[in-house]
């Protein structure tokens, strides 16, 4: 079935350091891809989206990379701060309203 | 302005009890979700609400899951005879429209217990 996962549980990076968080999907009909970033004891929170068109899009201090040829997604995070450490899951959508979510992996950064 | 808000933050129950869980959308959304998150995993999709109706109810486990939003704003998930196995985290979600150009609106969850 469909499916969105990530290969990496955890990752534990030193504060300052980029990180790159990657999640692999199935679903080769899947058009826009979301990454979302948890907070202990909080919803979901948007960091940043890229379609199906497009094999990179920057943001503040992150960017999220896409190659459709291995079905892969990947969010860089450049100069790693505290504030980042949380769970962060891959979203993907087929141009409904449903969005397929991976297991999440959990980025720790160390002081 | 106000973001998603659900209550109670935690709900603690005894196998076999009923519960509800509220979910107060950002204002103006019509669009409404329903998820349930596991320990570890990724939020699934329950029900999602297009004004007061029930548009897809295709992710509710079974019939003692129950949503309604009799008026296009608040919604009310309803359990009937809760198991251990509905012990989980439930998060709603509000978008201004359906599709993958609205983004979806997360509030804080609820935090179900089932002893």
């Amino acid at each position: 079935g469909e499916s969105v996962g990530l290969h990496l549980p955890t990752l534990s990076v030193q504060e300052g350091d980029n990180s790159i968080i990657n999640c692999a999907y199935s679903n080769s009909a899947s058009d826009y891809f979301i990454w979302y970033k948890q907070e202990s004891g909080k919803g979901p929170q948007f960091i940043i989206d890229i379609r199906s068109n497009m094999d990179k899009r920057q943001g503040q201090r992150v960017t999220v990379l896409l190659n459709k040829t291995v079905k892969h997604l990947s969010l860089q995070i450049a100069a790693t701060q505290p504030g980042d450490s949380a769970v962060y899951f891959c979203a993907e959508n087929s141009g409904t309203y449903k969005y397929i979510f991976g297991t999440g992996t959990r980025l720790k950064v160390l002081a | 302005g106000a973001g998603v808000s659900q209550t109670p933050s935690n709900k603690v129950t005894e196998k076999g009890k009923y519960v509800e869980l509220r979910c107060d959308p950002i204002s103006g959304h019509t669009a409404l979700y329903w998820y349930r998150q596991s320990l570890g995993q990724g939020p699934e999709f329950l029900i999602y609400f297009q004004g007061t109706g029930a548009a897809d109810d295709s992710g509710l486990p079974n019939d003692r899951f129950f949503a309604v939003r009799p008026e296009g704003s608040v919604s009310t998930l309803k359990i009937q005879r809760t198991e251990r196995g509905d012990s989980a985290v439930y998060l709603c979600a509000s978008s201004l429209g359906q599709g993958s150009n609205n983004e979806q609106f997360f509030g804080p969850g609820t935090r179900l217990t089932v002893l």
